[in-house]
């Protein structure tokens, strides 16, 4: 595609469901990002992946969030038993080599946890 | 550990303005310097980046240069115009912890005419 794509843009769940955010990167982008932007707060930087494999996942907020990436391409977040804190935008992001170069958003999707 | 301070905002100005948006790190190693932009309705994109001290970014009339011994880099423009109204976020890349970036919390700007 021409750009980064993620879906859905919007998704309100109620607490303690899971969700699952997906993110497209442009084809060939080796590196993908996630961030989660809350409400009057900067990025904060989830996850990365270098292919499939993902070096650090120091990043993610607790042990229900998990994120995979199958194929070099399609990335999923994984947000397991919801809780309201967890209502931000999450961004993706991906680039063509690392970290160094330039990084491509997506539009992101805006979360709810009612 | 690793962390972006930016002057907060909302930043208001007048067409044909000097900005200077302020940005300090602090990191571990030698980071890569970012600034993103996100304009009205439109997703993050990179405005102009520094991979090493002393290099100066430089993008649509806005610079911005890596100043180790003071570990800021700031983003100035010596004219901003209105179409230059957006949010701008300073951010920093270490490949020391695992290529995680960390990003300012963001500066608005409009520019009135």
């Amino acid at each position: 595609g021409a750009g980064v794509s993620q879906s859905p843009s919007n998704k309100v769940t109620e607490k303690g469901k899971d969700v699952e955010l997906r993110c497209d990167p442009i084809s060939g982008h080796t590196a993908l990002y996630w961030y989660r932007q809350s409400l009057g707060q900067g990025l904060e930087f989830l996850i990365y992946f270098q292919g499939n494999s993902a070096p650090d996942k120091s990043g993610l907020p607790s042990d229900r969030f998990s994120a995979e990436r199958t194929g070099g391409s399609v990335s999923t977040l994984t947000i397991q038993r919801t809780q309201q804190e967890d209502s931000a935008v999450y961004l993706c992001a991906s680039s063509f080599l690392d970290s160094t170069d330039t990084q491509y958003f997506g539009p992101g999707t805006r979360l709810t946890v009612l | 550990g690793n962390s972006v301070t930016q002057m907060e905002g909302p930043v208001t100005l007048s067409e044909e303005a000097f900005l200077t948006i302020n940005c300090t790190y602090t990191a571990t190693g030698y980071p890569s310097l970012f600034w993103y932009v996100q304009y009205p309705g439109e997703g993050l994109q990179l405005l102009l980046k520094a991979t090493k001290a002393d290099d100066k970014g430089s993008n649509k009339g806005f610079e911005a240069t890596y100043r180790k011994e003071t570990t800021s880099f700031h983003l100035e423009k010596g004219s901003v115009q209105v179409s230059d109204s957006a949010v701008y976020f300073c951010a920093l890349n270490s490949r020391n912890t695992g290529n995680q970036f960390y990003f300012g919390t963001g500066t608005s700007l409009t520019v009135i005419p």
